[in-house]
């Protein structure tokens, strides 16, 4: 058990929709991550937010946001959803001791599957 | 961002070193290499950072040449448990540049009987 937590575990739904995913981090993590993990692209690194700010941004697609909590806890909003948005969405957690140093922490994802 | 090259797959059979090299011809000055470790359905799982030379931990070694274009992760006596996928990650730690983060493919390692 990394200490990071998601919900949904799992989530069916219809193209077009709009699905909220959610993560909170380890205690005392200010960092999360989210990435999507689809068959033919891997492991893809969405965004970045630390201490309620975003600080770095991967391929997310416009459909796709997310923000930060004042409690840290994150959410991934996708919409208009498309049958190639069924993945798995990993969030991941750091502590971020200083740039010698950043082991992230995964959650153990949410699959969502778009019929 | 500096593109990782790993083998696809591996085999390996129980009790033996493992060796997956990454080849990282473009890192950065403030690139670190990080390896993380997955199973099935599972998320990643960090296994061991490094800069420069030799770091040990309890469960591998990453030796890193004076280039630093390349990188290996030594898996010693390995189990059926080590089967796994192996990411090469090569990047800022604290990911201020990144804007590509990218896992790669990663190395499929079976260990046999």
């Amino acid at each position: 058990d990394s200490g990071v937590t998601q919900t949904p575990k799992h989530l069916i739904t219809a193209t077009g929709q709009r699905v909220t995913l959610r993560c909170s981090p380890r205690s005392g993590d200010l960092s999360v991550y989210w990435y999507q993990q689809s068959l033919d692209q891997g492991l893809q690194f969405l965004i970045q937010y630390y201490n309620g700010e975003e600080r770095a941004k991967g391929n997310i697609l416009e459909r796709f946001s997310a923000q930060q909590f004042p409690d840290l806890h994150s959410e991934l909003n996708l919409s208009s959803l498309e049958l190639g948005d069924s993945a798995l969405y990993f969030c991941a957690s750091s502590v971020e001791r200083d740039r010698t140093y950043n082991e992230q922490f995964f959650g153990p994802g949410t699959r969502l599957t778009v019929l | 961002l500096a593109k990782t090259t790993q083998p696809i797959s591996m085999d390996s059979y129980e009790g033996q070193e493992v060796n997956i090299t990454c080849s990282h011809n473009n890192i950065a000055t403030n690139d670190y290499i990080t390896w993380y470790q997955q199973f099935p359905s599972q998320g990643p799982r960090f296994i061991i950072q490094g800069y420069k030379t030799k770091v040990t931990n309890e469960v591998a070694s990453l030796f890193i040449p004076a280039d630093r274009k390349s990188s290996t992760l030594s898996l010693p006596r390995v189990s059926l448990s080590d089967t796994a996928v192996y990411y090469c990650l090569v990047g800022d730690p604290l990911m201020y540049n990144n804007n590509d983060m990218r896992f790669g493919a990663g190395t499929r390692l079976t260990v046999k009987p």
